[in-house]
C-alpha cells in the first residue's frame, strides 16, 4: 500500500487564493518532501522537512508535519496561475535497514484559474 | 549545468523486443533511481541504487532489470517487453540517500504495443 495519500486528488481555485494539501503516510520517517510535476514532465523538489521540524516555509510555501497524526500539509499562499501543476509528497522509511526506498503518494492535481 | 537526462524521451516498440533506456546524472550523487507513473497510481519506484555494482528492487520490479557500472548512469533494461509496462519512466538521483532531494530527469514516454 502507498506510505503516501495525499487529498484533496484535485483542487480548483481562483488566482489569488490560498491551496492547502494534504499528505498522510504509515510509518516513521526521516524526512517528508513536497515536489512538483507540470503537466507530463520531470519532478521537481519543493521543500524537505525532517522529522524533527514541524513547520518550513520556502516563498509563498508553507509546510507543516505532523509526527503524531503521520500528516503533512503544503499551503501555497497568493496562488498564481503557473502553480497550475500536480503536487506530491514523498516519504522514506525510518529506522528501517533499507534506506533506499521512496514512496510517492498519488498527488494533487492544482489548478488555479486566472 | 547540473542535471539528470534520459534516452530516449519517446519510444514506441513492440512486445518482446528488448529495449534499454539510459540514464546519467552529472552531480557525482551516489543514490539512483527509477520510476514509473500511471494514471491513478502515481509514481511507483522500479529499482535503486546506492553506489555503483549495489541495486535493490523497489517496489515494481518485475520486468525489469538495472546495472550500475558506472556511478553516473543508471540504465534501465527491459528483456521483454509488454503493453503492461508502456508507462511515463522517470530517473532520479540524488547525494546519497532515498530521504535527500531527489533529482529527476525529464521522462520517458514508452510504448509497448
Amino acid at each position: 500500500s502507498q506510505q503516501g495519500e495525499e487529498d484533496p486528488q484535485a483542487l480548483s481555485i481562483q488566482e489569488g487564493e490560498n491551496a492547502t494539501m494534504n499528505c498522510s503516510y504509515k510509518t516513521s520517517i526521516n524526512n517528508l518532501q513536497w515536489y512538483r510535476q507540470n503537466s507530463g514532465r520531470g519532478l521537481v523538489h519543493l521543500i524537505l522537512i525532517r522529522s524533527n521540524e514541524r513547520e518550513k516555509h520556502s516563498g509563498r510555501l508553507r509546510v507543516t508535519l505532523d509526527t503524531s497524526k503521520k500528516s503533512s500539509s503544503l499551503l501555497i499562499t497568493a496562488s498564481r496561475a503557473a502553480d497550475t501543476a500536480s503536487y506530491f509528497c514523498a516519504t522514506d522509511a525510518r529506522g528501517s535497514s533499507n534506506t533506499g526506498k521512496l514512496i510517492f503518494g498519488q498527488g494533487t492535481t492544482l489548478q488555479v484559474k486566472p | 549545468e547540473a542535471q539528470v537526462t534520459q534516452n530516449p524521451r519517446y519510444l514506441i516498440t513492440v512486445t518482446g523486443k528488448k529495449l534499454t533506456v539510459t540514464c546519467s546524472q552529472n552531480m557525482n550523487h551516489e543514490y539512483m533511481s527509477w520510476y514509473r507513473q500511471d494514471p491513478g497510481l502515481g509514481l511507483r519506484q522500479i529499482y535503486y541504487s546506492m553506489n555503483v555494482e549495489v541495486t535493490d528492487k523497489g517496489d515494481v520490479p518485475e520486468g525489469y532489470k538495472v546495472s550500475r557500472k558506472e556511478k553516473r548512469n543508471f540504465p534501465l533494461i527491459l528483456e521483454s517487453p509488454s503493453p503492461n509496462q508502456t508507462s511515463l519512466y522517470f530517473c532520479a538521483s540524488s547525494y546519497g540517500l532515498a530521504a535527500d532531494t531527489q533529482y529527476f530527469g525529464p521522462g520517458t514516454r514508452l510504448t509497448v504495443l
